[in-house]
Order: C-alpha cells, then structure tokens, then sequence
C-alpha cells in the first residue's frame, strides 16, 4: 500500500529558508502535492508537482523531487510568522484522485 | 478561484444523535468530492469518496451504514453521522474535485467541520 512519511517538526528564524522533505513508497505516484493547515482551519493548496518534473518554482516556494529515490521537499525562501503552519504532503495515482497523506509537518517560525 | 465551504463549522452534539455536515462547491461544479477525518495532531485520513448520482466508494474499514454520504447534486455532498458516540468527535473535512477545462483535476478542501460528541 502507499505509504508518506514526513518529519514532525521544524523550527526555522524568520528570514531564513526553510525546508521540508517528505519520502513516499508508491512507484505509481504521478501527482505529489504541498498542502498548509493553519490551526483550526482546512487545507490550502500550495503547489504541486507532476512526477515527470525535477524542480518547480512559485514565488517563494520550490518544489523538489528525486523520483529516483521518492523523496520531495518544499523549500520556502525567507520565511515569514505567516508561514507557522502544518505542512503535509500528498500523494495520488491519477490527477483528482484520492490523495494519501504524509503525517504533517508543524513549522514553527521564530522572530 | 476554487471555493469549498462546509457547514456547520462546529457542533456539539448528544451521544445518539445523528449530525448532518454539508459540503458546497461555490464556484465549480463537482462530480466527485472527498471526505477525510482528521484526528488531533494527526493527518487526514480518507474516508469515502462521493460521486454525485451514485453510491459513495468507503475506504476500507469506513463502516457506510454509521457514516452516511448524499452526492446530490453537482455542487453539494453530504455527510451524515448516525447514532454519533464520543470516539466520533474529529475534525471532518471535505474536498471537491475541480475538473473545468484546463485545470488539474486539484481537490479543494473546504474549511472542515468540528464535530464534539458528548
């Protein structure tokens, strides 16, 4: 079965980068995705990535993936107290399908 | 945009009761939505998926008589919890497909729903 996995907690300086890795076992991953959890409150789409891609770039977030060794990252430069946040990655075979979930990485910005 | 909305936001409810929680797509049309449940501190967790004019598809071990899903129409899906017990106080959130010409088929979320059992 599929299986995300991400680590639980990052704490970052305000200004400084951040980044946040995740790892997935299913080979048949075509779409990867970062959504943010504010407390209390869904999930916001961030950005997310095709399997054919290496890098992706919005703004202040890259996108990076290694399929070879089904490991992606979320990089999000100077990071703001704005970014304090759950972070998860996704998953899903198909575009719209079900996604599968990592656990959730809680970043904590200090000033 | 795509926009998701959920109502209610939070109930509190009595132990046995059932509790009606709505998912809308505001500005899209949606065949397909989705809905997880989120335990504190804990990731989401697919519980069904809902397609609208047939039977939802429950992941397994969902029991689809205690969670119940209505896919009526292009823009609302249901999720009703019958005979709630305290163990089914979670964070209930949806998502709805959005497959307009062009886009990504990307799931929207919608803001979640608290449910507190008593």
């Amino acid at each position: 079965g599929e299986d995300v996995e991400q680590s639980l907690f990052l704490s970052v300086r305000e200004g400084d980068s951040s980044v946040i890795n995740c790892t997935y076992t299913d080979s048949s991953s075509t779409y990867l995705y970062w959504y943010k959890q504010e407390p209390g409150a869904g999930l916001q789409l961030l950005t997310y990535i095709f399997s054919n891609m290496d890098m992706k770039q919005d703004q202040r977030l890259t996108v990076l993936l290694n399929k070879k060794d089904k490991h992606l990252s979320l990089r999000i430069a100077d990071t703001q107290t704005g970014d304090s946040a759950i972070y998860f990655c996704a998953e899903s075979v198909s575009a719209g399908n079900k996604l599968t979930f990592g656990g959730g990485t809680r970043v904590l910005v200090k000033p | 945009g795509a926009v998701v909305s959920q109502h209610p936001s939070r109930v509190i409810c009595k132990s046995g009761t059932s509790v009606k929680i709505e998912c809308r797509s505001l500005d899209f049309q949606a065949t397909t939505m989705f809905w997880y449940r989120q335990f504190p501190k804990q990731s989401l967790m697919l519980m069904a998926t809902s397609n609208e004019g047939s039977k939802a598809t429950y992941e397994q071990g969902v029991e689809k008589d205690k969670f119940l899903i209505n896919h009526a129409s292009l823009t609302l899906s249901t999720l009703t919890v019958t005979s709630a017990h305290p163990e089914d106080s979670s964070f209930y959130i949806c998502s709805a497909r959005d497959n307009r010409g062009g886009r990504t088929d990307t799931q929207y979320f919608g803001p979640g729903t608290r449910l507190t059992v008593l």
